[in-house]
């Protein structure tokens, strides 16, 4: 079965200082790998993707992920945030197919201090 | 535009009563899901469907029905039996099978944010 981990609930950066969120995953077959961001009280977005190809994966906003999968991490990253980066961000696996399920981690609230 | 309306934004249930909440899309996707999410618990999947006229129940399906009479169409009724249903309800789409593409994202609609009184 697949499992998403991501490590730290809430995570606090100051304005201009990186920012790093960490997703660990587990699957039984080569996974599809998403993050999404969600504003309060609004649905998710999809920030970034990785299918196949370049392990490297640019996203909007100026954040980027890398596919690792002998570590099975696809942290989440961004060399400078901003206040309106402040949300809280989803990682999530699927298999793909027909179904095409996500399974989603706990979720990180990301605060972005002045 | 293309997107997924979900439909009302706020719900509020009685104790011991049935509420359906909506959700259409036009993205002429073929599967289409139910998520719940409770503050640090993340996303968990109630229902899915791959297919008019078929769904399958996800992890936490009990206390919950659906329908899937038509590919735009996939509502969730929150039974009285589901004895903790305050909570956010987001809907998905994804995959056009027409493309054979399978690996595509999802996309959520607003959500609805159901309170029991």
């Amino acid at each position: 079965a697949q499992s998403v981990t991501q490590l730290g609930s809430h995570v606090s950066v100051s304005e201009g200082a990186l920012v790093l969120l960490r997703c660990n995953y587990s699957s039984s077959v080569p996974p599809y790998l998403f993050w999404y961001v969600q504003y309060p009280n609004q649905g998710l977005q999809l920030l970034l993707k990785y299918t196949t190809g370049a392990t490297l994966v640019k996203g909007i906003n100026g954040f980027e992920a890398e596919f690792k999968k002998s570590e099975t991490s696809f942290h989440l990253t961004k060399p400078s945030a901003h206040m309106s980066d402040a949300a809280e961000y989803f990682c999530a696996v699927s298999e793909g197919g027909a179904t095409n399920k996500l399974i989603f981690g706990t979720g990180t609230l990301l605060a972005v201090q002045p | 535009d293309g997107g997924i309306t979900q439909s009302p934004k706020y719900l509020f249930r009685k104790e011991g009563q049935n509420v359906t909440l909506s959700c259409e899309q036009n993205l002429n996707h073929d599967a289409m899901y139910w998520y719940r999410q409770d503050p640090g618990q993340g996303l968990r999947l109630i229902y899915y469907s791959q297919i008019v006229n078929d769904f399958q129940k996800g992890d936490i399906a009990e206390g919950y029905s659906v329908s899937r009479e038509k590919k735009e169409s996939f509502p969730l009724t929150v039974t009285s039996a589901q004895k903790n249903p305050t909570a956010f309800y987001l809907c998905a789409s994804s995959i056009d099978l027409r493309t054979g593409v399978m690996n595509t994202e999802a996309f959520f609609g607003q959500g609805t944010r159901l309170t029991v009184v």
